[in-house]
């Protein structure tokens, strides 16, 4: 079945660029979401992107994608205490809508 | 639109016990999929509902679990009899075609 790989913890200093990153192995994946989940709650979408862009960005958010590598990215400009939560990488695999996400990336803003 | 509806918010039983989580999704979604998530798995699906039939149920653990959807605004999942190691956060997340998914704010379920 479709693996989705990411690193757990990544810690930055307030006012930093932060880089969560993330595999994937289903090369058919379509749509691949990033995530978040603040405490004691339930995720959050925050952006997407569609498996023929290699870029995209929303605001402080840049999502950039690697096809031929497997490989996606989520980087944050100018993170703030604020951004500390934990961010999961998500791709729709085997048609519909069924989601497959990552294990979770722990983003810790330091002051 | 309230968002994804979950209850109870916090459900403590005790061991043999039957716990029925609920969830009604957002109005107009046509797929509805039960998560849950802990520390040692993350987050894991259980199964999925495409215009109330369910359509994948390969993530539910045993026969102890079981889940309904009697209609488009509701559903329920089923844990009968519970057990300590059921202990997790469950999720229902809702999705119109598109497959963006919105999560409701998790059910945190304690088995003593």
């Amino acid at each position: 079945g479709e693996d989705v790989e990411q690193s757990l913890f990544l810690s930055v200093r307030e006012g930093d660029s932060s880089v969560i990153n993330c595999t994937y192995t289903d090369s058919s994946s379509t749509y691949l979401y990033w995530y978040k989940q603040e405490p004691g709650a339930g995720l959050q979408l925050l952006t997407y992107i569609f498996s023929n862009m290699d870029m995209k960005q929303d605001q402080r958010l840049t999502v950039l994608l690697n096809k031929k590598d497997k490989h996606l990215s989520l980087r944050i400009a100018d993170t703030q205490t604020g951004d500390s939560a934990i961010y999961f990488c998500a791709d729709v695999t085997g048609g519909g809508n069924k989601l497959t996400f990552g294990t979770g990336t722990q983003l810790k803003v330091e002051l | 639109d309230a968002g994804v509806i979950q209850s109870p918010r916090h459900e403590v039983t005790e061991m043999g016990q039957e716990v029925t989580l609920r969830c009604k999704p957002i109005s107009g979604h046509n797929s509805l999929f039960w998560y849950r998530q802990t520390m040692m798995r993350g987050l894991e699906l259980l199964i999925y509902f495409n215009n109330n039939v369910p359509i994948d149920d390969s993530g539910m653990p045993e026969d102890r679990f079981s889940a309904k959807m009697p209609n488009a605004s509701f559903s329920t999942l089923k844990i009968q009899p519970s057990e300590p190691r059921d202990s997790a956060v469950y999720f229902c997340a809702s999705s119109p075609p598109s497959g963006k998914l919105f999560f409701g704010s998790g059910t945190q379920l304690s088995v003593l």
